[in-house]
């Protein structure tokens, strides 16, 4: 069964610095991972998304993402913090189904 | 803007009752979702339509049902409301079935917020 893990619940960054946030997945195949982000009373919106293709995904507004199958990892990072990138992030995976599992959500804080 | 779109944006309603929440897909697309967003239970996957079929269902209650229409708009009915159904519901649609090595990416609305009194 597919499951996946947000290892913090909120992150807190200061403009212009890095941002790292963490998702862990449990497959028995290889899975389907995304990231989406939601603004304050919006819907989600998807960041990027890795389909077994190149292992570091690129997505939009400066967000990319690396799959380590050692580690299960799908951490989704980028480089330099802005207060527009406040807002909830959710890891998701697909294995196999049509079901996606979310992440319970990264809330991240950006401070000025 | 994602071009899904959902109806009414706020519902107030009392225990017992039943409503009707509405979705119209981006203009091609023929997979519909539905989720529920709750504090305690996080976002959580109801059901796929695809071109009018069902073909998934996740935590889906009993008390629960969803159609999708000829034309593509979906809707889900929550009957017998209880409090803990207050919840914001999202509808999502994509271009094609998902399958294989490939999910396509699904689009938002912007949810309808129910509250249960």
């Amino acid at each position: 069964a597919q499951s996946v893990t947000q290892l913090d619940s909120h992150v807190s960054v200061s403009e212009g610095t890095p941002v790292l946030l963490r998702c862990n997945y449990s497959s028995s195949y290889s899975p389907s991972l995304f990231w989406y982000v939601q603004h304050p009373n919006k819907g989600l919106q998807l960041l990027l998304k890795y389909t077994s293709a190149a292992t570091l995904v690129k997505g939009i507004n400066g967000f990319e993402a690396e799959f380590k199958k050692s580690e299960t990892s799908f951490h989704l990072t980028k480089p330099s913090a802005h207060m527009s990138d406040a807002a909830e992030y959710f890891c998701v995976v697909y294995e196999g189904s049509y079901i996606p599992t979310f992440g319970r959500g990264t809330s991240l804080i950006v401070h000025p | 803007d994602s071009g899904v779109t959902q109806t009414p944006k706020h519902l107030i309603t009392a225990t017992g009752q039943r409503v009707t929440l509405r979705c119209s897909p981006r203009s091609g697309d023929l997979s519909v979702y539905w989720y529920q967003q709750s504090l305690d239970q996080g976002l959580q996957f109801l059901i796929q339509y695809y071109n009018g079929e069902e073909r998934a269902k996740g935590n889906i209650l009993e008390r629960f049902s969803a159609q999708q229409f000829p034309d593509l708009h979906s809707e889900l009915n929550l009957s017998s409301l209880e409090l803990g159904d207050s919840a914001l519901y999202f509808c999502a649609s994509s271009e094609t079935l998902a399958g294989g090595l490939t999910y396509n990416e699904q689009f938002f609305g912007p949810g309808t917020r129910l509250t249960v009194l």
